[in-house]
């Protein structure tokens, strides 16, 4: 059973729509969630991170966490096409002095002027 | 300032040679961590490192990979008798102490290919 489940896409979307990338988990004891964007032939980039359920704004971005049922979101309003990359969301388990992120596959989006 | 560093960016090595991956973190950064991703298979953690101690190695997949962090800072990945299942991005991440993980930046990968 795969800890974090994420939609691979692709998202195809116009310029200035909502986007909505889901995560799902199995495991209570992750902590911390994490969004994480990455371009082609790049690093991923930290976009936010959260560790309470709610919602977290910075900007365009908005992390959303629902503890109780092990679903996270990332909604990006206004998107551009400068957005178009793979989202990965990222949860942390923490346990026995060590720390290990468990990543999802990664949403592809990609925004048509 | 500087991000983290990977060296080298592609690496084209035959099956059953060894490889040595290097990593430097951002400066002042304590916590470090390699990852490997893979076509379809995701980012998949391999090793942590706090200071130059591994608390945890249990996401290397065999003991034909190694690694070892020296003077709190560079990290180097090894790789003996590559297969070609070893073909995969090796990605480094840091993070500015072993309390904030969910704060890793990341490097821009190592590109290996095992032919």
């Amino acid at each position: 059973q795969k800890e974090v489940e994420q939609d691979p896409g692709p998202l195809s979307v116009p310029e200035g729509a909502i986007v909505s990338l889901n995560c799902t988990y199995s495991n209570s004891a992750f902590q911390y969630f994490m969004w994480y964007r990455q371009y082609s032939r790049k690093g991923p980039e930290l976009l936010m991170y959260t560790y309470s359920s709610g919602n977290k704004e910075d900007g365009r971005f908005t992390a959303q966490v629902d503890k109780s049922s092990k679903y996270i979101s990332l909604f990006i309003r206004d998107s551009q096409p400068s957005d178009s990359a793979t989202y990965l969301c990222a949860i942390l388990y923490s346990g026995a002095g060590s720390y290990q992120l468990t990543f999802g596959k990664g949403t592809k989006l990609s925004v048509i002027p | 300032g500087a991000g983290v560093s990977q060296s080298p960016s592609n690496k084209v090595t035959e099956k059953g040679k060894d490889v040595e991956l290097r990593c430097d973190p951002i400066s002042g950064h304590t916590a470090l961590y390699w990852y490997r991703q893979s076509l379809g298979q995701g980012l998949e953690f391999l090793i942590y490192f706090q200071g130059n101690s591994a608390p945890d190695k249990s996401g290397l997949p065999s003991d034909r990979f190694s690694a070892e962090r020296t003077g709190g800072s560079v990290s180097t990945l090894t790789i003996q008798r590559t297969q070609q299942e070893d073909s995969a991005v090796y990605l480094c991440a840091s993070s500015p102490s072993p309390g904030t993980p969910y704060e890793q930046y990341f490097g821009p990968g190592t590109r290996l290919t095992v032919t």
